[in-house]
């Protein structure tokens, strides 16, 4: 059984470009989480969705990112005209339902330079 | 809102046993889990407690009491592939809340 699949790992983007990161969650899940972290730091929230559904969008910052888990294909984390603050780890994660454990892929590192 | 409170570093030698605390604020949670992080990694999921008490999974326990706002990770019989950084973290309503992490060296 397949853990958690993000790509791609690595991501360099210029200031100003979009950047693009998708993740497929765990066979049987549908609760994806998307989280970020800086260097140094935790984990921070960032949303919570189902299929075609955003249930909890609290950490997404209020412009150019946005979440979509669309009911075929993975889940996409948008982020557009980056600037060299959004250089993080992102990290998706699955459940197969609400409040149980969160099984984590192996991140999206994003370059802004 | 809540806010996790552990150590920032621990350091022991091979063999020995190493409990990281945290202590949390919070207005209402599901449960109380526990990641290992090494550099470059993925969080990977260690234990979890719904309910008061103690869970154990093989060298790793964690226990939790919530009339103390306090729950713990013990480490036993630690192994150099063990140094890495490990959060406690509250889940509610999806939510993952995660503490700032412990970073554990594990010394010869």
């Amino acid at each position: 059984n397949a853990g958690v699949m993000q790509n791609p790992r690595h991501l360099v983007r210029r200031r100003g470009q979009e950047a693009r990161l998708r993740c497929s969650p765990m066979k049987g899940h549908s609760h994806v989480y998307w989280y970020r972290q800086l260097p140094e730091e935790g984990l921070k929230f960032m949303v919570y969705l189902q299929k075609e559904n955003i249930i909890d969008e609290s950490g997404m910052p209020k412009e150019r990112f946005s979440a979509e888990f669309p009911k075929e294909g993975p889940s996409i984390l948008r982020i557009q005209q980056v600037v060299r603050g959004d250089s993080a780890a992102y990290f998706c994660a699955s459940s197969p339902a609400l409040e149980e454990t969160q099984y984590f892929g192996p991140g999206t590192r994003l370059l802004v330079l | 809102g809540q806010s996790l409170e552990q150590p920032s570093e621990v350091t022991a030698v091979e063999g020995a046993i190493v409990q990281i605390n945290c202590t949390y604020q919070t207005s209402g949670f599901y449960g109380l889990s526990w990641y290992q992080q090494h550099d470059g990694g993925a969080p990977t999921f260690l234990s979890y407690n719904a309910l008061d008490g103690l869970e154990e999974t093989g060298r790793f326990s964690s226990f939790l009491s919530r009339s103390d706002s306090y729950g713990y990770l013990l480490l036993q019989e630690l192994q150099m592939k063990d140094s890495a950084s490990y959060f406690c973290a509250v889940i509610s309503w999806g939510k993952l809340q995660f503490g700032a992490g412990t970073q554990v060296v594990v010394t010869p």
